[in-house]
């Protein structure tokens, strides 16, 4: 259920430089991981995934890396910038499939100084 | 673009009024839909699964009589909160992939919000 009063992580940095957010997620059987960038007001919007055959995936000035070892997962965003600020949320799915079920991290606030 | 409309954005009603959301795939068919409740400065709480042409399965905790799923075609699912009261008040979103191999797209979401 809901946890009452729960405040979510935050990370502030100014513009240009690269944010680290971080993820623990608790399934070990899991092996499908997305990353979303959630604005106020609107729905989750898929920034990168990675399965769990792999430990590092690249997009456009974003890195996913995953530790299944220590069941870790963040996510680099290179020369941060204002745009860039919002909530970040990391998905996990335990069946492989993209389209199953996913259990959605805490999430982390990030907030770009211009 | 969207890949996933949610309609309306915004809800506002008196306490005891049924409230439908449309949730529909603009450009696939999406055999499964999910739908979310989110409280302010929180995650996303996966209330249940929508399957196209059968029962929709619910997440334990989640009154199948108050949340009424329905999964009538393969780009549309409506979720009806039934005789709403202030608690229900959320953000409800959904969300869609097609079976192949592509991440779930979000809708933009319904602010539900009963007086």
């Amino acid at each position: 259920g809901e946890s009452v009063g729960l405040h979510l992580p935050t990370l502030s940095v100014q513009e240009g430089d690269n944010s680290i957010i971080n993820c623990a997620y608790s399934n070990s059987a899991s092996d499908y991981f997305i990353w979303y960038k959630q604005e106020s007001g609107k729905g989750p919007q898929f920034i990168i995934d990675i399965r769990s055959n792999m430990d590092k995936r690249q997009g456009q000035r974003v890195t996913v890396l995953l530790n299944k070892t220590v069941k870790h997962l963040s996510l680099q965003i290179a020369a941060t910038q204002p745009g860039d600020s919002a909530v970040y949320f990391c998905a996990e799915n335990a069946g492989g499939t993209s389209y199953g079920k996913l259990t959605f991290g805490q999430g982390t606030i990030l907030t770009v100084h211009p | 673009g969207a890949v996933v409309s949610q309609h309306p954005s915004r809800v506002i009603c008196k306490s005891g009024t049924s409230v439908k959301i449309e949730c529909r795939s603009l450009d696939f068919q999406a055999t499964t839909m999910f739908w979310y409740r989110q409280f302010p400065k929180q995650s996303l709480m996966l209330m249940a699964t929508s399957n196209e042409g059968s029962k929709a399965t619910y997440e334990q905790g989640v009154e199948k009589d108050k949340f009424l799923i329905n999964h009538a075609s393969l780009t549309l699912s409506t979720l009806t909160v039934t005789s709403a009261h202030p608690e229900d008040s959320s953000f409800y979103i959904c969300s869609a992939s097609s079976r192949d191999n592509q991440p779930q797209h979000f809708g933009d979401g319904t602010r539900l919000s009963i007086l």
